[in-house]
């Protein structure tokens, strides 16, 4: 699985745009790039994926680096129901395995009024 | 409608006991899941079921016995429970097949080992 590295934590004011580093250097060539968020107290939601190019839906956008080395999340207008731990999650589709995914540490998004 | 439900969502029992969690999805899925998430809040993947079928066991103590009725369903027993059991415990499920598909998951179920 590729490592990933995203800061611990970061504040954003609200109805500011937001955007969330991640590295993950090691990712491989089949790898796609998922975005889950979990708000407090209650179980991780997809937010996002992508492989090569940029990716837009209701929730977000993900910006991928040429190289595939780095992505950043988006969120276009942070609110408060935006504070949650943001989780970058390179993992390919595996058939033997299902969609098993690897969570790392995240990062804290705290989002100020 | 919730889409993954598990039950229940706290649990405080005694070292030593055996206890169950319950876990049904709704979506038409083949796979679930079920993960640990501990106080250091880290998700870490327990096991993996695609129509009923254990795919992975990911080092986990034979305490842990999962077991699925149908693919509807994902239920965890677990034996002579330790104090370090103790943490939050989410089923998710997922289409099975080629292509990147996303993971749905319960509201968890947090246990407490006194």
């Amino acid at each position: 699985d590729a490592k990933t590295t995203q800061p611990n934590s970061m504040e954003s004011n609200e109805e500011e745009p937001v955007h969330l580093p991640c590295n993950h250097s090691t990712i491989s060539g089949t790898d796609y790039i998922h975005w889950y968020r979990q708000l407090p107290s209650q179980g991780p939601e997809y937010v996002i994926h992508g492989l090569t190019s940029n990716v837009n839906n209701r929730m977000a956008s993900l910006a991928i680096a040429e190289d595939r080395k780095s992505s950043t999340l988006i969120l276009h207008r942070a609110t408060l129901r935006d504070a949650a731990v943001y989780y970058c999650i390179p993992e390919s589709r595996d058939n033997n395995a299902g969609n098993m995914l690897t969570f790392g540490g995240g990062t804290r998004l705290m989002v100020k009024p | 409608d919730t889409a993954v439900s598990q039950t229940p969502k706290y649990l405080v029992t005694q070292m030593g006991n055996d206890k169950s969690i319950k876990c049904e999805q709704n979506l038409g899925h083949d796979t679930m899941y079920w993960y640990k998430q501990d106080s250091k809040k880290f998700l870490k993947i327990m096991f993996s079921y695609n129509n009923k079928e254990l795919i992975i066991n990911e080092t986990v103590p034979n305490r842990f016995s999962p077991k699925s009725p149908d693919k509807a369903h994902l239920n965890l027993h677990i034996n002579s429970l330790e104090l370090g059991d103790s943490a939050v415990y989410f089923c998710a499920s997922s289409p099975w097949g080629a292509g990147v598909t996303e993971a749905f998951f319960g509201q968890g179920t947090r246990l407490t080992v006194v």
